[in-house]
């Protein structure tokens, strides 16, 4: 089965500084996803990579893929409060057909941003 | 705006009975739809994938006679909970996939006591 690891595990920054989420997998990702949680709530799609060496952005958001398709990472630019949550690397665990919504998540990442 | 609905968003029962959640796809068609389980602060696991017109195939280590699964419409998949035990207690999510997006459901937080 597929492992995703994502680094850090927590993270507290001052509102407006740069961070950036890490997920590493142990086999080739043939799909990538970046969701955000709040507690107790549903996931928020954020962004879905797909292609070795893309990268995609959404206002202060950036994702990207890298060309081996193992490793993805994270960018939020002069975050703020309301950035923080729970943010979640997902992967389809197989190629092709109705695979694509088996996702395999890593541990995910607790991001604190004080203003 | 939201593309996946769950029912109720929280419920508590007793032990031994039985728990149904609702998950519909809203302005589409989601002949597969798949349950998740999350346990406090840990990730998402998943259960089972739910097919519409057949039957639902679980991952491994899940009770299917436990975890009853029926996927009655393209809109409508309902996770049945039987017979549940407090250990049972856990936060269910269910997801559809929408121009390759797997999407996700707010979510349904169970308490069994």
């Amino acid at each position: 089965s597929q492992e995703l690891e994502q680094s850090p595990q927590s993270l507290i920054v001052q509102e407006g500084k740069n961070l950036t989420i890490n997920c590493t997998s142990s086999k080739t990702l043939y799909g990538l996803y970046w969701y955000k949680q709040k507690y107790g709530e549903g996931l928020i799609f954020l962004m879905m990579l797909q292609k070795g060496g893309e990268e995609k952005s959404h206002e202060k958001i950036t994702a990207k893929l890298d060309e081996k398709k193992q490793q993805s990472s994270l960018h939020i630019t002069a975050s703020q409060p309301s950035h923080a949550g729970i943010y979640l690397c997902g992967a389809v665990k197989n190629a092709g057909g109705t695979s694509y919504g088996k996702l395999t998540f890593g541990q995910g990442t607790i991001l604190t941003v004080h203003p | 705006g939201a593309v996946v609905s769950q029912h109720p968003s929280r419920v508590i029962c007793k032990s031994g009975t039985s728990v149904k959640i609702e998950c519909r796809s809203l302005d589409f068609q989601a002949t597969t739809m798949f349950w998740y389980r999350q346990f406090p602060k840990q990730s998402l696991m998943l259960m089972a994938t739910s097919n519409e017109g057949s039957k639902a195939t679980y991952e491994q280590g899940v009770e299917k006679d436990k975890f009853l699964i029926n996927h009655a419409s393209l809109t409508l998949s309902t996770l049945t909970v039987t017979s549940a035990h407090p250990e049972d207690s856990s936060f269910y999510i269910c997801s559809a996939v929408l121009t390759g997006v797997p999407f996700f459901g707010p979510g349904t937080r169970l308490t069994v006591l």
